[in-house]
């Protein structure tokens, strides 16, 4: 089936610790997003990828880092660097204009 | 600069009612696409629909419909004869270029509670 998987589904990080998230999509969409969703903050976008190589920085990038190697993988880093990182996080994919569509997501949470 | 406003932070209905949630955006784009998700508990985002700014025609689908108007730069959503598995976080986004490239731009949503 295509779609968009994100792992894990829940993760825990202790303070200092870089953790990295996973979102893989086979659908063949050049463009890959990363959100941010915090309790009645809707979503915030973190970094945004339109094509294999390159990527630019959205709305919240401090703290977090990505890559794209691939056209069907775009790993989120959450660094030691971002002070609140305990959210859900989104990631997304879309053709040009066509709606984005969504992973399962993954809670972080900071112990 | 771009915005999308739902000013409705909440709601809550007894199953059958119809329900409108709202939303006002603000855009300088003259193409621009407008959508709605939504979040059910699990937390994955569903697409619900996509208007482009050039048509205005209101859709239905089954018991949802949707009311675009450029006038009063809304687009509207209601859920006719509601049901508990209506229930969920409903978003509102705009898509606009920048720079070449597109970005969705929600807004804060409005949680809907359908109870039996």
């Amino acid at each position: 089936d295509g779609g968009i998987t994100q792992s894990p589904k829940y993760l825990f990080r202790k303070e200092g610790q870089n953790v990295t998230l996973s979102c893989e999509q086979n659908l063949n969409h050049d463009a890959m997003y990363w959100y941010r969703q915090d309790p009645g903050q809707g979503l915030r976008l973190i970094y945004y990828s339109q094509i294999v190589n390159d990527f630019q920085k959205g709305d919240i990038a401090e703290g977090y880092s990505v890559s794209r190697e691939k056209k069907e993988s775009f790993p989120l880093t959450v660094t030691s660097a971002q002070k609140n990182p305990t959210a859900f996080y989104l990631c997304a994919s879309s053709a040009s204009y066509i709606e984005q569509f969504f992973g399962p997501g993954t809670r972080l949470t900071v112990l | 600069a771009q915005k999308v406003t739902q000013a409705q932070t909440e709601i809550s209905v007894v199953e059958k009612e119809d329900v409108t949630l709202d939303c006002v955006y603000e855009t300088r784009d003259t193409t621009y696409y407008l959508f709605w998700y939504k979040q059910p508990p699990s937390g994955e985002l569903v697409f619900l629909i996509r208007r482009n700014s050039f048509d205005e025609q209101n859709e239905i689908s089954g018991r949802y419909s949707w009311n675009f108007q450029k006038s009063t730069s809304s687009f509207n959503f209601t859920i006719t004869a509601s049901q508990v598995v209506d229930s969920a976080v409903y978003f509102c986004a705009l898509i606009h270029t920048q720079g070449g490239s597109e970005k969705l731009v929600f807004g804060k949503g409005t949680k809907l509670t359908v109870n039996p």
